[in-house]
Parts: structure tokens; C-alpha cells; sequence
């Protein structure tokens, strides 16, 4: 069974610093890994997708990166901005348990991270 | 049109109603999905429709009653439903589901649900 771990599970840090999540998986057999953002009360925010054949991505001050072997994926969120507080949940997706892939995402419990100005 | 709607924004009802969900994507996508989400937990997944066709149900209980009218619409009915099936419950699709997938889900705005 797949099980996806995120630490910390909280981060508080002065507006301006860069910052890494952490996140782990047990079962290297993903088709992707996908990072979420999510306010309070609202939805998940899709920031980036990674296939299971790439390294990385990027998308403005965010990078993601991914090591299918060791079972790790860590976010990058360079010059952290008070807008940037949320909840940041990992997501992989894999195989279900008959074999077949029904895009089931597994979730990490996320980070919950705090910009303070 | 890279969105997914849900309504209502919020819903409370009685132990004795009846009462559906509503979710609506206009990007092609041929899978949709109900996630149920606690406060401070992650989502977990209930139903999986893949081409209008109930293709995963998480044990979800029959009070719970999923419906995919058309490649764009996902239905959630609900009917006698428990305080503890208070929660949010979020709607997201991806653009397949078949073996081997590669792309990502995409999630709507949830609908906040208090059964009383």
C-alpha cells in the first residue's frame, strides 16, 4: 500500500526566505507526483505536475524536483511571500490495487506553512 | 476554460433530507471524481468515473449516491446522511484514467457540508 510522507508538518519562516518540503513515498511504481496548494476552506490548487520519467519543473519562484528511486520529491518556493501561507499537500499517482491505473491519488497529510511579514 | 465548478458553495441539511452536489468541467476531461476532506486531513477519494462509467467506489456507503450524467457533469446524491459525514467534498477531473496515466487532476472549489 502506498503511503506518502511530508515533513515538516508545519513551517513558520520570515517573508523573504527561501524554503524546501520535503515529501517521501513507499511504492516507487507512480505514473506522476502532483503538489497542491490549499487555502483554508477552499480547494486544491494545482502548482506542479511531474512525470514519472522527469527530474523536475518549474513554475515562477516554484521548483519541484523528483527521485522516482529513492522515493522522494522536494518543493523549492524561492523569496517566500506572505501569500505564499497554505497548506502544501503531495500527491503521487499510481497503480490501484487491481493493477490497473485509475489516476488514485495518495495523499501526504501536508505542510502547513506560514510566511510571516 | 481550465475550471472545475462546484455547487453549492455550502449545504446544510437534516438527517432525513435528500440533497445532490453538483460539479461541472468544460476541459474534455474523461475522468471525474468525489473526494471527501476532514479538517486537517488530506482528501480521500470515493468514487471514480472514467467515460461516464463508475469505474472505482471507495466502500463508500449507499447513502452516498454518485451520478455521471455526461462527460461534463458529476452528480453526488445524498440521502440520510450522519453528522459525521459532515465534511468538504471536493470534485476534480483529469483528462484520462486509463492504464499508464500521466496527467494530473484538477480541483474544484468544494462544497462545505454540515449535516445536522
Amino acid at each position: 500500500k502506498q503511503e506518502v510522507t511530508q515533513i515538516p508538518a508545519a513551517l513558520s519562516v520570515p517573508e523573504g526566505e527561501n524554503l524546501v518540503l520535503n515529501c517521501s513515498f513507499t511504492d516507487s511504481a507512480i505514473y506522476n507526483l502532483q503538489w497542491f496548494r490549499q487555502d483554508p476552506g477552499k480547494g486544491l490548487t494545482s502548482l506542479l505536475l511531474i512525470q514519472s520519467s522527469q527530474r523536475e519543473q518549474t513554475s515562477g519562484r516554484l521548483n519541484a524536483s523528483l527521485d522516482k528511486s529513492s522515493g522522494r520529491s522536494t518543493l523549492y518556493i524561492a523569496a517566500s511571500q506572505p501569500g505564499d501561507s497554505a497548506t502544501y499537500l503531495c500527491a503521487v499517482i499510481g497503480p490501484n490495487a487491481g493493477g490497473t491505473s485509475y489516476g488514485k491519488l495518495t495523499f501526504g497529510q501536508g505542510t502547513i506553512l506560514t510566511v510571516h511579514p | 476554460d481550465t475550471e472545475v465548478t462546484q455547487t453549492p458553495k455550502h449545504l446544510v441539511m437534516g438527517m432525513t433530507n435528500k440533497k445532490s452536489l453538483k460539479c461541472e468541467q468544460h476541459m474534455g476531461h474523461r475522468a471525474m471524481y468525489w473526494y471527501k476532506q476532514k479538517a486537517k486531513k488530506p482528501p480521500e477519494l470515493m468514487f471514480v468515473y472514467s467515460y461516464e462509467k463508475l469505474s472505482i467506489n471507495e466502500s463508500v456507503p449507499s447513502r452516498f449516491s454518485p451520478e455521471c450524467p455526461n462527460s461534463s457533469l458529476l452528480n453526488l446524491h445524498l440521502h440520510a446522511l450522519q453528522p459525521e459525514d459532515s465534511a468538504l467534498y471536493l470534485c476534480a477531473s483529469s483528462q484520462d484514467s486509463d492504464k499508464g496515466v500521466s496527467y494530473g487532476q484538477y480541483f474544484g472549489p468544494g462544497t462545505r457540508l454540515t449535516v445536522t
